[in-house]
């Protein structure tokens, strides 16, 4: 079993559809990362966590250490919100990673 | 949030060739550049972590020899790949991180072709 599950692993979604994915861990960390990678392979650092929960524009990222389980939703989905979307977390100087989400969102 | 820029962002070489790739880290200092090689369809596997002044500790399984690390400064570290292979053809990917700190910024990757 992985450290690091994510779901699903792959989304497909109409245009303007609220979305979830999922992310549980299995090891203690000290925070975690929500990653996005476009087609091209480049990665942006969407949030960092470490309890509770952020927000940035439409996306929010929310995170319970206790049920080791975190969650990024996308309001307003819009066809240029396509990427992969990789969970990452940070334990002292080690990073693991989901094997990620393809969210594929249709106009 | 701060920039890390790698360099190439496409490598074309030829087998038995050697490649490096740089991390740079354009505004913090980067106490840990990590390095991670992502295969099609795959997450991103982490190959060696170096501390800034100190030999990079590589994950098992990564070839040392075939893969060297350099990290000589705070804002600058490479990867390269040693006699090429077609095999080794991938997407590598680094980041880097200020000391103490949990958040890592990521460089924009490079997808390296051995032929």
């Amino acid at each position: 079993k992985n450290e690091v599950e994510q779901s699903p692993q792959n989304l497909t979604a109409q245009e303007g559809e609220f979305i979830t994915i999922n992310c549980s861990y299995s090891v203690g960390i000290s925070a975690l990362h929500w990653l996005q990678q476009h087609p091209g392979g480049g990665i942006v650092s969407l949030f960092m966590l470490s309890s509770g929960k952020k927000k940035h524009g439409r996306l929010i990222a929310t995170i319970n250490i206790q049920e080791k389980h975190s969650s990024l939703h996308i309001t307003a989905s819009h066809p240029r919100d396509s990427a992969v979307y990789i969970c990452a977390v940070v334990n002292n100087n080690d990073m693991r990673f989901g094997a990620g989400t393809r969210l594929t969102v249709k106009p | 949030g701060a920039v890390v820029s790698q360099h190439p962002s496409r490598v074309i070489c030829k087998s038995g060739t050697s490649v490096k790739i740089e991390c740079r880290s354009l505004d913090f200092q980067a106490t840990t550049m990590f390095w991670y090689r992502q295969f099609p369809k795959k997450s991103l596997m982490l190959m060696a972590t170096s501390n800034e002044g100190s030999k990079a500790t590589y994950e098992q399984g990564v070839e040392k020899d075939k893969f060297l690390i350099n990290h000589a400064s705070l804002t600058l570290s490479t990867l390269t790949v040693t006699s090429a292979h077609p095999e080794d053809s991938s997407f590598y990917i680094c980041s880097a991180r200020a000391y103490r700190d949990t958040e890592a910024f990521f460089g924009q990757g490079t997808r390296l072709t051995v032929v």
